[in-house]
Protein backbone atom coordinates (compact mmCIF):
# COMPACT_ATOMS: atom_id res chain seq x y z
CA UNK A 1 0.00 0.00 0.00
CA UNK A 2 1.10 3.36 -0.38
CA UNK A 3 3.41 5.33 2.24
CA UNK A 4 4.28 8.16 3.16
CA UNK A 5 8.29 9.43 2.88
CA UNK A 6 9.29 10.64 6.32
CA UNK A 7 12.41 11.68 7.14
CA UNK A 8 15.00 11.30 8.58
CA UNK A 9 15.30 7.49 9.51
CA UNK A 10 17.14 8.28 12.54
CA UNK A 11 18.77 10.86 14.59
CA UNK A 12 21.09 11.69 17.61
CA UNK A 13 20.75 14.71 18.78
CA UNK A 14 22.47 16.64 21.82
CA UNK A 15 19.63 17.45 24.66
CA UNK A 16 18.70 21.34 24.63
CA UNK A 17 18.67 20.91 20.54
CA UNK A 18 16.00 21.39 18.22
CA UNK A 19 14.84 19.07 15.72
CA UNK A 20 12.82 18.83 13.08
CA UNK A 21 11.32 15.68 10.80
CA UNK A 22 8.80 16.04 7.62
CA UNK A 23 6.27 13.84 5.74
CA UNK A 24 5.87 14.34 2.11
CA UNK A 25 3.43 12.77 -0.21
CA UNK A 26 2.77 13.01 -4.46
CA UNK A 27 -0.69 13.09 -3.11
CA UNK A 28 -3.11 15.68 -1.56
CA UNK A 29 -3.98 15.24 2.18
CA UNK A 30 -6.82 16.68 4.16
CA UNK A 31 -5.26 15.59 7.57
CA UNK A 32 -1.81 15.14 9.01
CA UNK A 33 -1.36 13.52 12.73
CA UNK A 34 2.10 13.49 14.46
CA UNK A 35 2.20 10.57 17.11
CA UNK A 36 4.94 9.27 18.95
CA UNK A 37 6.06 5.76 20.31
CA UNK A 38 7.90 4.71 23.44
CA UNK A 39 9.79 1.68 23.49
CA UNK A 40 7.02 -1.03 24.06
CA UNK A 41 4.04 1.26 23.97
CA UNK A 42 1.44 2.21 21.50
CA UNK A 43 2.07 5.30 19.35
CA UNK A 44 0.06 8.32 21.33
CA UNK A 45 -1.31 11.05 19.55
CA UNK A 46 0.94 14.32 19.82
CA UNK A 47 -0.65 16.60 17.29
CA UNK A 48 -3.55 17.00 14.69
CA UNK A 49 -3.70 19.26 11.52
CA UNK A 50 -6.82 19.82 9.51
CA UNK A 51 -6.29 22.50 7.24
CA UNK A 52 -3.40 23.89 4.82
CA UNK A 53 -0.76 26.16 6.24
CA UNK A 54 -2.19 25.16 10.15
CA UNK A 55 0.24 25.48 12.82
CA UNK A 56 -0.65 23.73 15.98
CA UNK A 57 1.65 24.00 19.07
CA UNK A 58 1.62 21.38 22.04
CA UNK A 59 4.45 22.22 24.55
CA UNK A 60 7.63 22.48 22.97
CA UNK A 61 5.76 20.41 19.88
CA UNK A 62 4.68 22.09 16.89
CA UNK A 63 3.69 20.86 14.00
CA UNK A 64 3.01 22.32 10.17
CA UNK A 65 0.07 21.29 7.66
CA UNK A 66 2.28 22.11 4.52
CA UNK A 67 0.70 24.91 2.18
CA UNK A 68 0.45 22.42 -0.99
CA UNK A 69 -1.65 19.98 1.36
CA UNK A 70 1.57 17.38 0.61
CA UNK A 71 3.43 17.54 3.25
CA UNK A 72 4.02 18.25 7.18
CA UNK A 73 6.70 19.30 8.77
CA UNK A 74 7.44 18.58 13.24
CA UNK A 75 9.67 20.61 15.13
CA UNK A 76 10.59 19.67 18.59
CA UNK A 77 12.16 22.57 20.35
CA UNK A 78 14.99 22.25 23.22
CA UNK A 79 15.03 18.46 23.30
CA UNK A 80 15.09 16.90 26.67
CA UNK A 81 15.94 12.84 27.52
CA UNK A 82 12.35 11.83 27.37
CA UNK A 83 11.95 13.16 23.72
CA UNK A 84 13.50 9.76 22.87
CA UNK A 85 11.23 7.74 20.84
CA UNK A 86 9.80 6.68 17.49
CA UNK A 87 8.08 9.48 15.59
CA UNK A 88 5.47 9.00 13.40
CA UNK A 89 3.31 10.66 10.64
CA UNK A 90 -0.20 9.89 9.48
CA UNK A 91 -2.24 11.07 6.92
CA UNK A 92 -5.82 10.89 4.95
CA UNK A 93 -6.12 11.62 1.07
CA UNK A 94 -8.41 13.48 0.11
CA UNK A 95 -11.28 11.24 -1.02
CA UNK A 96 -10.50 8.57 1.68
CA UNK A 97 -7.75 6.32 2.28
CA UNK A 98 -6.90 3.30 0.99
CA UNK A 99 -6.33 1.48 4.44
CA UNK A 100 -8.92 2.41 6.44
CA UNK A 101 -8.59 6.08 6.54
CA UNK A 102 -4.91 6.67 7.78
CA UNK A 103 -1.55 6.04 5.69
CA UNK A 104 1.86 6.28 8.27
CA UNK A 105 4.74 7.11 7.36
CA UNK A 106 7.68 4.19 8.65
CA UNK A 107 9.04 6.80 11.16
CA UNK A 108 11.95 9.15 12.50
CA UNK A 109 13.85 7.38 15.74
CA UNK A 110 15.04 9.98 17.79
CA UNK A 111 17.89 9.10 20.18
CA UNK A 112 19.56 11.71 22.24
CA UNK A 113 23.47 11.81 22.36
CA UNK A 114 24.79 10.80 26.16
CA UNK B 1 -12.30 7.18 30.13
CA UNK B 2 -10.67 3.83 29.66
CA UNK B 3 -8.42 3.67 26.45
CA UNK B 4 -8.01 0.87 23.56
CA UNK B 5 -7.32 -2.48 25.34
CA UNK B 6 -5.23 -5.46 24.15
CA UNK B 7 -4.67 -8.57 25.69
CA UNK B 8 -2.42 -10.57 26.50
CA UNK B 9 0.48 -8.32 26.42
CA UNK B 10 2.99 -10.78 25.92
CA UNK B 11 3.01 -14.47 24.52
CA UNK B 12 5.26 -16.85 23.32
CA UNK B 13 3.98 -19.37 20.68
CA UNK B 14 5.94 -22.12 18.01
CA UNK B 15 5.58 -22.13 14.23
CA UNK B 16 2.18 -23.94 13.10
CA UNK B 17 0.27 -22.53 16.02
CA UNK B 18 -2.52 -20.30 16.12
CA UNK B 19 -3.05 -17.36 18.24
CA UNK B 20 -6.20 -14.89 18.75
CA UNK B 21 -5.15 -11.40 19.80
CA UNK B 22 -7.79 -9.38 21.58
CA UNK B 23 -8.87 -5.56 21.39
CA UNK B 24 -11.52 -3.45 23.15
CA UNK B 25 -12.14 -0.46 22.11
CA UNK B 26 -12.49 3.15 23.25
CA UNK B 27 -15.97 2.87 24.52
CA UNK B 28 -18.58 4.70 21.67
CA UNK B 29 -16.07 4.08 18.80
CA UNK B 30 -17.05 1.35 16.31
CA UNK B 31 -14.14 1.50 14.09
CA UNK B 32 -11.54 -1.11 14.88
CA UNK B 33 -8.02 -1.41 13.20
CA UNK B 34 -4.96 -3.66 13.58
CA UNK B 35 -1.49 -3.30 12.60
CA UNK B 36 1.39 -5.29 12.90
CA UNK B 37 4.80 -3.25 13.75
CA UNK B 38 7.70 -5.69 13.24
CA UNK B 39 10.98 -5.10 15.16
CA UNK B 40 12.41 -1.82 13.53
CA UNK B 41 9.59 -1.47 10.91
CA UNK B 42 6.86 0.42 10.96
CA UNK B 43 3.04 0.22 11.07
CA UNK B 44 1.93 -2.29 8.47
CA UNK B 45 -2.00 -2.30 8.14
CA UNK B 46 -3.80 -5.44 8.54
CA UNK B 47 -7.07 -4.84 9.33
CA UNK B 48 -10.40 -2.13 9.47
CA UNK B 49 -13.58 -3.61 11.22
CA UNK B 50 -16.70 -0.77 11.33
CA UNK B 51 -20.00 -1.38 12.49
CA UNK B 52 -19.18 -5.14 11.95
CA UNK B 53 -18.24 -5.69 8.64
CA UNK B 54 -14.53 -6.36 7.59
CA UNK B 55 -14.12 -2.47 5.69
CA UNK B 56 -10.64 -3.36 4.67
CA UNK B 57 -7.46 -5.37 4.59
CA UNK B 58 -4.02 -4.44 4.34
CA UNK B 59 -1.59 -7.07 2.02
CA UNK B 60 -1.31 -9.87 4.21
CA UNK B 61 -2.22 -13.68 3.83
CA UNK B 62 -5.44 -15.48 4.17
CA UNK B 63 -4.25 -16.81 7.85
CA UNK B 64 -4.61 -13.42 9.41
CA UNK B 65 -8.19 -13.01 9.91
CA UNK B 66 -10.48 -11.50 12.75
CA UNK B 67 -13.81 -10.05 13.87
CA UNK B 68 -15.83 -7.66 15.23
CA UNK B 69 -18.27 -8.36 17.80
CA UNK B 70 -21.70 -6.56 18.12
CA UNK B 71 -20.26 -4.82 21.21
CA UNK B 72 -17.07 -3.47 18.72
CA UNK B 73 -14.90 -5.51 20.47
CA UNK B 74 -12.22 -7.50 18.04
CA UNK B 75 -9.82 -10.26 17.44
CA UNK B 76 -7.22 -10.65 15.29
CA UNK B 77 -6.46 -14.87 14.79
CA UNK B 78 -3.11 -15.58 13.17
CA UNK B 79 -3.16 -19.40 11.75
CA UNK B 80 -0.06 -21.38 11.17
CA UNK B 81 2.74 -18.92 12.41
CA UNK B 82 5.78 -18.72 11.05
CA UNK B 83 8.85 -17.12 12.57
CA UNK B 84 8.38 -13.81 10.73
CA UNK B 85 5.27 -12.98 12.54
CA UNK B 86 6.85 -12.51 15.48
CA UNK B 87 6.11 -8.49 15.80
CA UNK B 88 4.03 -6.14 18.31
CA UNK B 89 0.34 -6.27 16.85
CA UNK B 90 -1.33 -3.20 17.82
CA UNK B 91 -5.40 -2.28 17.79
CA UNK B 92 -6.88 0.89 17.26
CA UNK B 93 -9.94 2.09 17.38
CA UNK B 94 -11.66 5.76 15.91
CA UNK B 95 -15.29 6.98 15.50
CA UNK B 96 -17.08 5.23 12.63
CA UNK B 97 -17.65 5.79 9.35
CA UNK B 98 -15.70 7.62 6.75
CA UNK B 99 -14.51 10.74 8.28
CA UNK B 100 -12.88 9.30 11.14
CA UNK B 101 -9.71 11.09 11.13
CA UNK B 102 -7.68 10.47 14.68
CA UNK B 103 -7.01 6.53 15.83
CA UNK B 104 -6.29 5.72 19.28
CA UNK B 105 -3.86 3.07 19.51
CA UNK B 106 -3.82 0.57 22.49
CA UNK B 107 -0.15 -0.56 24.02
CA UNK B 108 -0.27 -3.79 21.91
CA UNK B 109 0.63 -7.71 22.09
CA UNK B 110 3.88 -8.94 21.72
CA UNK B 111 4.37 -12.01 19.80
CA UNK B 112 7.72 -14.23 19.40
CA UNK B 113 7.02 -17.38 17.64
CA UNK B 114 10.05 -19.88 18.13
Amino acid sequence: GQQLNQSPQSMFIQEGEDVSMNCTSSSIFNTWLWYKQDPGEGPVLLIALYKAGELTSNGRLTAQFGITRKDSFLNISASIPSDVGIYFCAGRRLGGGSQGNLIFGKGTKLSVKP
Amino acid sequence: EAGVTQSPTHLIKTRGQQVTLRCSPISGHTSVYWYQQALGLGLQFLLWYDEGEERNRGNFPPRFSGRQFPNYSSELNVNALELEDSALYLCASSLGGSGANVLTFGAGSRLTVL
